[in-house]
């Protein structure tokens, strides 16, 4: 059974590119998080989807930041014009319903390092 | 002051040893309490979930939660080289996110 996979793992960008981070969350799971885990600290929450509706994007640092998941299953997060303090993991959690007690799995993260 | 307190260690004991980790919060409201086990540039696993106070045991791991001190706890018995990892705590607040702990990283000598 496929758990939640994160695509690229590691990404290098020159301050200023665009990126793209892809999560392809466990199939069935209605909800699906991003979070960001700077070097030494817990993920931070950054933005949270049931179905297509991104219901929370309260976490998203910048406007620079976006995400989507059109169809309600795989998730892009976008960072626009990236800074060196983007530089982090960026992880991806999905669970099953929105109901409380739902346990989120994670996916491996993807490492960004922006130069 | 963040929502959520964890002393980051590094925390380097010796196999066998019983393991002490523990956070502290400050939104009452809180009442879902979770560890993660995070090996390095892997993403977080559930080990231990506990709703409202008291306590909970799995194999050789205790999760204990005191909500009248904001504190929870989590007690590994018999610590394993394969226990060496960041142990983050969670809550999880009323809109479903979570909120993590800085993490504690343990190392268990063989």
């Amino acid at each position: 059974g496929a758990g939640v996979s994160q695509s690229p793992r590691y990404k290098v960008a020159k301050r200023g590119q665009d990126v793209a981070l892809r999560c392809d969350p466990i199939s069935g799971h209605v909800s699906l998080f991003w979070y960001q885990q700077a070097l030494g600290q817990g993920p931070e929450f950054l933005t949270y989807f049931q179905n297509e509706a991104q219901l929370d994007k309260s976490g998203l640092p910048s406007d620079r930041f976006f995400a989507e998941r059109p169809e309600g299953s795989v998730s892009t997060l976008k960072i626009q014009r990236t800074q060196q303090e983007d530089s982090a993991v960026y992880l991806c959690a999905s669970s099953l319903a929105r109901r409380f007690g739902e346990t989120q799995y994670f996916g491996p993260g993807t490492r960004l390092l922006v130069l | 002051q963040k929502e959520v307190e964890q002393d980051p260690g590094p925390l380097s004991v010796p196999e066998g040893a019983i393991v002490s980790l523990n956070c502290t919060y400050s939104n009452s409201a809180f009442q879902y309490f979770m560890w993660y086990r995070q090996y390095s540039r892997k993403g977080p696993e559930l080990l231990m979930y506990t709703y409202s106070s008291g306590n909970k045991e799995d194999g050789r791991f205790t999760a204990q939660v005191d909500k009248s001190s904001k504190y929870i706890s989590l007690f590994i018995r018999d610590s394993q080289p394969s226990d060496s990892a960041t142990y983050l705590c969670a809550m999880r607040s009323n809109t479903g996110k979570l909120i993590f702990g800085q993490g504690t990283t343990l190392q268990v000598k063989p």
